[in-house]
């Protein structure tokens, strides 16, 4: 059930740019990302509903096409801050809805 | 300023102890989540509730019970602990999730070690 994310890790020199792919085995209806930096606790990102709108944060944006069930992530210019570990979830309806999180994709920005 | 706060950082307990985990927030949430976060795996859903005295398993309930006594306050109970159940627990609560600008709060997690 657990929404699967390419690469697992990326690293990065500051300045360059990186796409994480969040994509799910069952129909979509929303993609929400998180950011957890190293010995921090997750921290909303954005959400992208149904209709592939793309949305924007600083310089990370992100795109949602349902008919694929995937969502990508797209970091513009990485800075160090952007360093940490990504996580797409998506809503899974199984008697109540639940937000069910992928496995993460880590990302290293070095100067 | 929101705030979902955990009993513990960190937390060592010996095999077969009951372990309880605390967990409160003042956002006057409806929902309230138990994740349990391990390398490689992310973040993985054991208990969840929707309002006081609810509760719904998770991915991973196995091991795990919980109590909501009321809205602020989500538990999560190893009863006897094993050593399996090291890792890093992450309390999280939101408002209802069909709101459009759903977001999920979390705490800064208890790292447990049983031993």
């Amino acid at each position: 059930q657990q929404p699967v994310q390419s690469p697992q890790a990326v690293i990065l020199r500051e300045g360059e740019d990186a796409v994480i792919n969040c994509s799910s085995s069952k129909a979509l209806y929303s993609v929400h990302w998180y950011r957890q930096k190293h010995g921090e606790a997750p921290v909303f990102l954005m959400i992208l509903l149904k209709g592939g709108e793309q949305k924007g944060h600083e310089k990370i944006s992100a795109s949602f096409n349902e008919k694929k069930q995937q969502s990508s992530l797209y970091l513009t210019a990485s800075q160090l801050s952007y360093s940490g570990t990504y996580f797409c979830g998506t809503i899974i309806i199984q008697g109540a809805q639940k937000l069910v999180f992928g496995q993460g994709t880590r990302l290293t920005i070095n100067p | 300023d929101v705030k979902v706060t955990q009993s513990s950082r960190y937390l060592v307990k010996r095999t077969g102890e009951k372990v309880f985990l605390e967990c409160v927030q003042d956002m006057d949430h409806e929902n309230m989540f138990w994740y349990r976060q391990d390398p490689g795996l992310g973040l993985r859903l054991i208990y969840f509730s929707y309002d006081v005295k609810m509760k719904e398993k998770g991915d991973i309930p196995e091991g795990y019970s919980v109590s909501r006594e009321k809205k602020e306050r989500f538990s999560l109970i190893l009863e006897s602990a094993s050593t399996n159940q090291t890792s890093m627990y992450l309390c999280a609560s939101s408002l209802p999730l069909d709101r459009p600008t759903y977001e999920q709060y979390f705490g800064p997690g208890t790292r447990l070690t049983v031993t």
